[in-house]
């Protein structure tokens, strides 16, 4: 069985800093891990994904994740936070064989001025 | 492009009091799921559809029933509810189960429910 781990249940960053959301997973097969945000009082949308082609995957509004096969960890990043970034966001990981699907607990992102 | 539908947004429900979570999809979707969110717990899957006519039990399907009668609805009942069942409450839907290969699932904007 799969699980993931989101390390933390809030972080806060200022305007224009980089920011980092980490996740570890657990799988006992190669997954799928995505990350999906949810704004306040919204239904959740998909931010990126890996499906086992290239490591490093880029999503939408600047944001990035790498796939750490050696650390099973696939960290969210974005180089210079804005503050429409302000949203909770679910680290994701899906077993290929049967696509069940595994939500973290959720990082709440704030985004200070 | 209205998407995933899901009605009522809030409710508020006493213990033992019946109500269906309503949930439609205009995507032909085949694939459909509810979930729960409770604070700290991300989302659980309580049940899921892979067609009409064809239903299963997630990770979390005590005090809840769904029937699939249509490709469109998916609606999810509370048979006698309860204040553990106190949570927002989220219906996605997608291609196939989990997303497929995308792994994209269609999110409605949830349904808050309050059970005292």
């Amino acid at each position: 069985a799969q699980s993931v781990t989101q390390l933390d249940s809030h972080v806060s960053v200022s305007e224009g800093t980089p920011v980092l959301l980490r996740c570890n997973y657990s799988s006992s097969y190669s997954p799928s891990l995505f990350w999906y945000v949810q704004h306040p009082n919204k239904g959740l949308q998909l931010l990126l994904k890996y499906t086992s082609a290239a490591t490093l995957v880029k999503g939408i509004n600047g944001f990035e994740a790498e796939f750490k096969k050696s650390e099973t960890s696939f960290h969210l990043t974005k180089p210079s936070a804005h503050m429409s970034d302000a949203a909770e966001y679910f680290c994701v990981v899906s077993d290929r064989r049967n696509n069940d699907m595994r939500f973290g607990a959720g990082t709440r992102l704030t985004v200070k001025p | 492009n209205a998407g995933v539908t899901q009605t009522p947004k809030f409710q508020v429900l006493k213990t033992g009091q019946s109500m269906t979570l309503q949930c439609a999809q205009d995507m032909n979707h085949e694939y459909m799921s509810w979930y729960r969110q409770d604070p700290g717990m991300g989302l659980r899957l309580i049940h899921y559809s892979v067609g009409a006519g064809i239903t299963d039990q997630g990770e979390v399907p005590n005090g809840y029933n769904v029937s699939r009668s249509t490709t469109e609805d998916f609606p999810l009942r509370l048979l006698s509810a309860a204040p553990s069942q106190t949570s927002v409450y989220f219906c996605a839907s997608s291609l196939v189960k989990g997303g497929g290969a995308t792994g994209e699932l269609f999110f409605g904007e949830g349904s808050r429910l309050t059970v005292l």
